[in-house]
């Protein structure tokens, strides 16, 4: 199946700082990717839709000032948080869809973000 | 809007079957999706059903029964490795591919 990276796995940043997370899709293009957020034993939350070459969309209630999100090439996104506050610590995932059928999500491993 | 629902969370012995059961209801319907995800990890995919009926791949098994707005992921010959958190998913009839994600059903194996 298709492989997506992300980057960082892990990272810890003191409040009011910005952090840049990476996702790459390794073996194939994509022109979308997606960008979600998990807290602990609850569900992956879509926070919006990486468009290649265009501006992110956005699910209701993120703020998009806040989440900044670049698709610059075919194989990589990036999603920024701007002035990261504890409640912005969670777990990060990306995806990009796959060329299968039900063009199922391949997801990157996740980044968990602490913010201290 | 979508409401998916499926149990918190379940056990199950070594070597035994399992059943985990989602419900949904949506606007229209354009596939069910399952994951497995564990601890700390991002979610892997394991079926997909758009069509009514059982999806077999190995161990596992997938059923959809679209006029009951119902599916369940059937593990067999159960592992502790299988021990982690399985998501269903459903893509609504808007158009996008984009699905919404259940809470997940936390499986524990235990010897």
């Amino acid at each position: 199946g298709a492989v997506v990276s992300q980057h960082p796995s892990r990272v810890i940043c003191k409040s009011g700082t910005s952090v840049k997370i990476e996702c790459r899709s390794l073996d194939f293009q994509a022109t979308t990717m997606f960008w979600y957020r998990q807290f602990p034993k609850k569900s992956l939350m879509l926070m919006a839709t990486s468009n290649e070459g265009s501006k992110a969309t956005y699910e209701q209630g993120v703020e998009k000032d806040k989440f900044l999100i670049n698709h610059a090439s075919l194989t990589l996104s990036t999603l920024t948080v701007t002035s990261a506050h504890p409640e912005d610590s969670s777990f990060y995932i990306c995806s990009a869809p796959g060329q299968g059928k039900g063009y199922e999500q391949f997801f990157g491993p996740g980044t968990r973000l602490t913010v201290l | 809007g979508q409401n998916i629902d499926q149990p918190t969370e379940m056990t199950a012995t070594e070597g035994a079957i399992v059943q985990i059961n989602c419900t949904y209801q949506t606007s229209g319907f354009n596939g069910l999706f399952w994951y497995q995800q564990h601890a700390g990890e991002a979610p892997t995919f394991l079926s997909y059903n758009v069509l009514d009926g059982l999806e077999e791949k190995g161990r596992f098994s997938s059923f959809l029964s679209r006029s009951k707005g119902y599916s369940y992921l059937l593990l067999k010959e159960l592992q502790m490795k299988d021990s982690a958190s399985y998501l269903c998913a459903v893509r609504d009839g808007r158009g996008s591919y984009i699905p919404t994600f259940g809470r997940g059903t936390s499986l524990i194996v235990h010897p």
